[in-house]
């Protein structure tokens, strides 16, 4: 079954740092890659995501991620925190196996930004 | 502008109490998602609907259920919820099938039920 494991169930930068916010995944097939985030009391809306082609995706609000196929990783990135994206992210994966539509996600990590 | 709205945001039900969590779109999208988040954890799938078809995850204990009336509306029926089922539910939905294309989903801003 397809898994995805996000490192540090809490990060902390300060503002204008970079954000880093690893995420790896277990799947036998190609599969489809993507970044939520959630701010409290919200519903989760999407960052990015990553299907084919161009390794290196970019989102909303100024944040990348890389696909490593050799590392089974998709690391989210952002150069310079800002205040507004302290909020809970979440890395999930598809690859459609079994039938199941849905996207099996990590536990999240919360994002804390210094003043 | 087009959306998932869920109601209640926030509903207080009795331990063993049928409930009814409800979502409807504007989207107009094909497949609609239901997700359980219990505190600090990841949302985990429970069913989908794709147009009428229902799917359900083989995890999903039958206390939970789901209607879909039509294309805009979806319901979440906990036949008799315990303490262990107080979670956010998070509505989703997607133009078709993650597999065709992989949609992105959207979601809803979830309803928060407390089981007193």
């Amino acid at each position: 079954a397809q898994s995805v494991t996000q490192l540090g169930s809490h990060v902390s930068v300060s503002e204008g740092a970079l954000v880093l916010l690893r995420c790896n995944y277990s799947s036998s097939v190609p599969p489809y890659l993507f970044w939520y985030v959630q701010y409290p009391n919200q519903g989760l809306q999407l960052l990015l995501k990553y299907t084919t082609g161009a390794t290196l995706v970019k989102g909303i609000n100024g944040f990348e991620a890389e696909f490593k196929k050799s590392e089974t990783s998709f690391h989210l990135t952002k150069p310079s925190a800002h205040m507004s994206d302290a909020a809970e992210y979440f890395c999930a994966v598809s690859d459609g196996r079994g039938g199941a539509d849905g996207l099996t996600f990590g536990k999240g990590t919360h994002l804390i930004i210094q003043p | 502008d087009a959306m998932v709205i869920q109601n209640p945001r926030y509903q207080v039900t009795q331990f063993g109490k049928p409930v009814t969590l409800s979502c409807s779109q504007t989207l107009n999208h094909n497949v609609m998602y239901w997700y359980q988040q219990k505190s600090s954890q990841a949302p985990k799938l429970l069913f989908h609907y794709y147009d009428k078809d229902f799917n359900n995850e083989a995890d999903t204990p039958d206390n939970f259920q789901s209607r879909r009336p039509n294309t805009s509306f979806c319901f979440l029926d906990i036949r008799s919820p315990g303490l262990g089922d107080a979670a956010m539910y998070l509505c989703a939905t997607s133009r078709d099938r993650l597999l065709a294309g992989v949609e992105t989903q959207y979601f809803g801003p979830g309803t928060r039920l407390l089981v007193l």
